[in-house]
């Protein structure tokens, strides 16, 4: 069964410190990896994926997140927080043996970046 | 604008009345998702939609759940005689491409349902 642990409810930074939000998966197949982000009273906003390829993705709002399939790991990080960083971020995994594509998240992880 | 959008934001209702929710994929995608987050379980995957037929019903959590796609774009989920769990935000997602992997969900803003 395809799962995903997010193991910290919130995460409490410092403006223009780096980052980690972490993430753990586990599905049967292959996995595609996505990070998204809510802000209050907002849908999900897209961040970044991992497909194939480099280990290493970059996304929107200088994010990146490293893939480790050894670790079955997917953290989301950015060298120097922004208090408008601030918001809820929800790791997501997508196994390819799911013919619907649906998505399965962990349970979200609340950035708070401090001034 | 081109985004995924959803009718009503906020919808109140007495326990037991049926209920509506409405989604606006964005143009062109054939792929659509219902999700509902809620404080207790996450955010949950209802229901998959490829045109106007739903291979994955999976994540329906009981029979008061239906939900039906016309013209393989607007889509209606139906909560029939609400109870007071069903209060959770509900989330719809498009997808341009069912048969491409790669695209990733696109979500409206939610619905708010709360069920007195």
């Amino acid at each position: 069964a395809q799962s995903v642990a997010q193991p910290e409810d919130q995460v409490n930074v410092a403006e223009g410190n780096p980052l980690t939000v972490k993430c753990t998966y586990s599905v049967s197949g292959n996995p595609y990896l996505f990070w998204y982000v809510q802000y209050p009273n907002r849908g999900l906003q897209f961040l970044l994926k991992y497909i194939t390829g480099d280990n290493l993705v970059k996304g929107s709002y200088g994010f990146e997140a490293e893939f480790n399939k050894s670790q079955t790991s997917f953290h989301l990080k950015k060298p120097s927080a922004l208090v408008s960083d601030s918001a809820l971020y929800f790791c997501a995994v997508r196994d390819d043996a799911d013919s619907s594509y649906k998505l399965i998240f962990g349970s979200g992880t609340r950035l708070l970046v401090r001034p | 604008g081109a985004g995924v959008s959803q009718s009503p934001s906020n919808k109140v209702t007495e326990k037991g009345k049926d209920v509506e929710l409405r989604c606006d994929p964005i143009s062109g995608h054939t792929a659509l998702y219902w999700y509902r987050q809620s404080l207790g379980q996450g955010l949950e995957f209802l229901i998959y939609f490829q045109g106007n037929s739903a291979p994955d019903k999976s994540g329906l959590p009981s029979d008061r759940f239906s939900a039906e796609r016309t013209g393989g774009s607007v889509s209606t989920l139906t909560i029939q005689r609400t109870q007071q769990e069903d209060s959770a935000v509900y989330l719809c997602a498009s997808r341009l491409e069912p048969g491409r992997a790669l695209n990733e969900q696109f979500f409206g803003p939610g619905t708010r349902l709360t069920v007195l």
